[in-house]
């Protein structure tokens, strides 16, 4: 059964750097969202993405994230200067689309900042 | 706003049949998704309720009253398995074309021998 996967499982880095999460949906799939999931804490929509752009994003989704679907499998989650309140379990998802299709999750990049 | 309610922790009994609540009050309304979730893992789709009624997938059943703003999992023949966060989560309708999840904080289950 196709999945989505994502690289790498986990990333250490150092407050202030910039970090790359990578994600490939399912082949077939036109819609991409971004989650993240604190440890402890419920999961939390980021941003979803159809047709080369973003079409939805979260107050948490700033100026320090950007997302970018650089060739036709890769699904990039960019995080520009981390700070600690990162720190968390970033899920990727597909779907095929519209409302009643489920989305597909990745097994997660967990992101620790120190 | 949206807001979903799930009970926090539930425990059952290894065999035994388990109801997990979740209520919800959002802008708009494209459907209920129930999710599983072990530990450290991914969620992972259980089932998807648009329609008031039930909907039976195996061992596994879900219930949506839209007029309530309600729907619950229903678990039979627990196994030690099921022991995971159920994750209930709307999608609403938010006119951008998005069809991104709200989630409740989930229902912990543990199923004990």
């Amino acid at each position: 059964e196709p999945e989505v996967t994502q690289t790498p499982s986990h990333q250490v880095t150092q407050m202030g750097q910039e970090v790359i999460l990578r994600c490939v949906p399912i082949s077939n799939h036109l819609y991409f969202y971004w989650y993240r999931q604190i440890l402890g804490q419920k999961v939390e929509f980021l941003v979803s993405f159809y047709n080369n752009e973003i079409s939805e994003k979260s107050e948490i989704f700033d100026d320090q994230f950007s997302v970018e679907r650089p060739d036709g499998s890769n699904f990039t989650l960019k995080i520009r200067s981390t700070k600690l309140e990162d720190s968390a379990m970033y899920f990727c998802a597909s779907s095929i689309g519209t409302f009643n299709q489920p989305q597909h999750f990745g097994d997660g990049t967990r992101l620790s900042i120190l | 706003g949206q807001n979903i309610d799930q009970p926090t922790e539930m425990t059952a009994t290894e065999g035994a049949i388990v109801q997990i609540n979740c209520t919800y009050q959002t802008s708009g309304f494209n459907g209920l998704f129930w999710y599983q979730q072990h530990a450290g893992e991914a969620p992972t789709f259980l089932s998807y309720n648009v329609l008031d009624g039930l909907e039976e997938k195996g061992r596994f059943s879900s219930f949506l009253s839209r007029s309530k703003g309600y729907s619950y999992l229903l678990l039979k023949e627990l196994q030690m398995k099921d022991s995971a966060s159920y994750l209930c989560a709307v999608t609403p309708d938010s006119g951008a074309g998005s069809y991104q999840l709200t989630f409740g904080k989930g229902t912990k289950l543990s199923v004990i021998p």
